[in-house]
């Protein structure tokens, strides 16, 4: 069964701060691997996007890494701001046939950034 | 340009009404998906269509769940018979077509309560 589990399920980190959020799956086959961030109340808005080949991608203050061989992701955050506040969801895409564009959601990891 | 739209942003209903929840795409997406996000859980795929073909259901939970997509744009889900466990927020995305590179842009979503 494809699955895709995030950690820590929620952090709290001060204004400033750096913090690193963990993503595992077990999608086959795999196309891409996507985060998102949700603010409340809104639909999540993608922050990067990497296929099996890339190690990493970066997006302002946003670095996503990728190890395909252990099927792990991270997203590190640094110099998080107030508005870093929000759900940061891992996504990873199933490749072909009739699971073309299908994604499987992680649960999100809930991050807050208190002043 | 605009982004993915959907109506109502709130909808409350009783326990055995029918519902009806509306999603614009983005005007040349010929992909369209339908997601459901209960309370602290992660989104779950309902239903995908792309351009004329056949629309994936392998999603939707029931037989209370439908959905169309009129002149390959805007699309209606009904949710027939609501249930107390139909409450979640209901999204929809698009993306310019099926391909799973092509990153889904979320509308808002519509929060439905069923009492």
């Amino acid at each position: 069964k494809n699955q895709v589990e995030q950690s820590p399920q929620s952090l709290i980190i001060l204004e400033g701060k750096n913090c690193t959020l963990q993503c595992n799956y077990t999608v086959s086959p795999f196309s891409n691997l996507r985060w998102y961030k949700q603010d409340t109340g809104r639909g999540p808005v993608s922050l990067t996007i990497m296929t099996f080949s890339e190690n990493t991608k970066s997006n302002g203050r946003y670095t996503a890494t990728l190890d395909a061989d252990t099927k792990q992701s991270s997203l590190h955050i640094t110099a998080s701001q107030l508005s870093d506040s929000a759900s940061y969801i891992c996504v990873v895409s199933v490749a072909g046939g009739t699971s073309y564009g299908k994604l499987t959601f992680g649960q999100g990891t809930i991050l807050t950034v208190h002043p | 340009g605009a982004g993915v739209s959907q109506s109502p942003s709130n909808k409350v209903t009783e326990k055995g009404k029918d519902v009806e929840l509306r999603c614009d795409p983005i005007s040349g997406h010929t992909a369209l998906y339908w997601y459901r996000q209960s309370l602290g859980q992660g989104l779950e795929f309902l239903i995908y269509f792309q351009g004329n073909s056949a629309p994936d259901k392998s999603g939707l939970p029931s037989d209370r769940f439908s959905a169309e997509r009129t002149g390959g744009s805007v699309s209606t889900l009904t949710i027939q018979r609501t249930q107390q466990e139909d409450s979640a927020v209901y999204l929809c995305a698009s993306s310019f077509d099926g391909r799973s590179y092509n990153e889904q842009f979320f509308g808002p979503g519509t929060r439905l309560t069923v009492l």
